[in-house]
């Protein structure tokens, strides 16, 4: 069975960093990209970018460029996101899905992040 | 940027056919995926490709696209299908989704 498996809920202040990951099972991880989307409380969903686990080649949305890190450890099967500081307005829940091509077929169960001083 | 533009909400009574649109500029060139997201829980994956349906979702949910719009719909439409719908397409290597669309059946 193809899982994705995300980390906990986080709480941080502005200003610290974090990394939450993704871990895939059921399937060769290197084979399907993984994306990060990100969902504010009550809006829409916003890719942020993606990552190839077979060789960590990554790519952003304009939006999301240089203000994340998306990374990728083949061998633990472990996709990353990652922010150097935090700002109040990162508090979102934060998706995890593979694709195939441009399949979007499974996604993470989402991990929430809440930003507050 | 490309954009793609859905309803906030549509409306359909029990057993009716619902339809959600999504625009955007020759939106008929690309492919279209659709998602549900219910309350609480990860999007899930309900039409592929503009018209075609992954194992498991069921037959009343179809797709299309065409010109300028593509359009999600929902025939015979039950109250466990209430949930919010977004449309996504792909855009010079980069995906894009449209703003959601709430349907409430009632």
């Amino acid at each position: 069975e193809v899982q994705l498996v995300q980390s906990g809920a986080e709480v941080k202040k502005p200003g610290e960093s974090l990394r939450i990951s993704c871990k895939g099972s059921g399937y060769r991880f290197s084979t399907y990209w993984i994306s990060w989307v990100r969902q504010k409380p009550g809006k829409g969903l916003e890719w942020m970018g993606r990552i190839d686990p077979s060789d960590s080649y990554s790519d952003y949305s304009p939006s999301f460029e240089g203000h994340v890190t998306i990374s990728a450890d083949k061998s633990f099967s472990t996709a990353y996101l990652q922010w150097s500081s935090l700002k109040a307005s990162d508090t979102a829940m934060y998706y995890c899905a593979r694709h195939e091509a441009t399949i979007f077929d499974y996604w993470g169960q989402g991990t929430l992040i809440s930003v507050t001083s | 940027s490309y954009e793609l533009t859905q309803p906030p909400s549509v409306s359909v009574s029990p057993g009716q056919t619902a339809s959600i649109t999504c625009s955007g500029d020759k939106l008929g060139d690309k492919y279209v995926y659709w998602y549900q997201q219910k309350p609480g829980q990860s999007p899930v994956l309900v039409i592929y490709q503009n018209t075609k349906r992954p194992s498991g979702i069921p037959e009343r949910f179809s797709g299309s696209n065409s010109g300028n719009t593509a359009t999600l719909t929902i025939s015979g439409t039950q109250a466990m299908d209430e949930s919010d719908f977004y449309c996504q397409a792909w855009d010079s290597n980069t995906v894009v989704f449209g703003g959601g669309t709430k349907l409430t059946v009632l």
